[in-house]
């Protein structure tokens, strides 16, 4: 089926680890976007990119790193885990053309860092 | 700084009757405004939308008002039922220079909405 889907649902990992968050589309929207959800804060924008291999700063971006080698990947790695980083993450697109595009979100990574 | 505002984390009302779930802003520059639903362990999904140019919009039992003097708008639900029990999101955009897209959307906290039968 078409769609956004997230990888791996559930994850928990230890402080200080490298982890790396999978969220694939295949509808081929030009933009893509890692939010987080944490209780008190809403969702907020890690990171984003408009097309494959560009990609920028959202609100929260420090301790993440982003790729987007196809238009269809966009993966998200903690490169060094912490606690605080432990949240729900969604990944969006949107086609773009239309400047108000809705943005379709995957349902979510739920990770869990010790 | 919150740029998007949802000050009532809840909201409880009884089935049949009008919903109605405000939001605040504090970017003048924002244009396009968006509400968001979203169940438990499932990702938001877009219910429905307003531009800056607009103070209304509807669609079915969901409308939202703009008021842009105010930086405020609201969702109304009408008639609610128990299946609008969800978490609500209000976000906004403003346009992005060269593109013109306003896709980097803005969210407030949420609000939990329940229905009760």
């Amino acid at each position: 089926d078409a769609g956004i889907t997230q990888s791996p649902r559930y994850k928990i990992t230890e402080t200080g680890r490298q982890v790396t968050l999978m969220c694939h589309q295949t509808w081929s929207h030009s933009y893509m976007f890692w939010y987080r959800q944490d209780l008190g804060h809403g969702l907020r924008l890690i990171y984003y990119s408009a097309a494959a291999d560009i990609t920028d700063k959202g609100e929260v971006p420090d301790g993440y790193v982003v790729s987007r080698s196809k238009t269809e990947n966009f993966p998200l790695t903690l490169e060094s885990a912490t606690r605080s980083q432990t949240s729900v993450y969604f990944c969006a697109s949107t086609k773009g053309s239309h400047p108000h595009s809705p943005l379709h979100f995957g349902n979510g990574t739920r990770l869990t860092v010790t | 700084d919150q740029q998007v505002k949802q000050n009532s984390p809840s909201l409880s009302v009884q089935e049949g009757r009008i919903s109605i779930l405000n939001c605040d802003y504090t970017n003048s520059m924002f244009d396009y405004f968006l509400w968001y639903k979203k169940y438990p362990a499932e990702g938001p999904t877009f219910l429905i939308s307003i531009s800056s140019i607009k103070d209304k919009n509807e669609d079915g039992r969901f409308t939202v008002f703009l008021n842009k003097s105010a930086k405020h708008l609201s969702l109304h639900i009408v008639p609610s039922q128990p299946g609008d029990s969800a978490v609500y999101f209000c976000a906004a955009s403003q346009r992005e220079k060269p593109t013109g897209a306003n896709s980097k959307l803005t969210f407030g906290k949420g609000i939990t909405l329940s229905v009760r039968p």
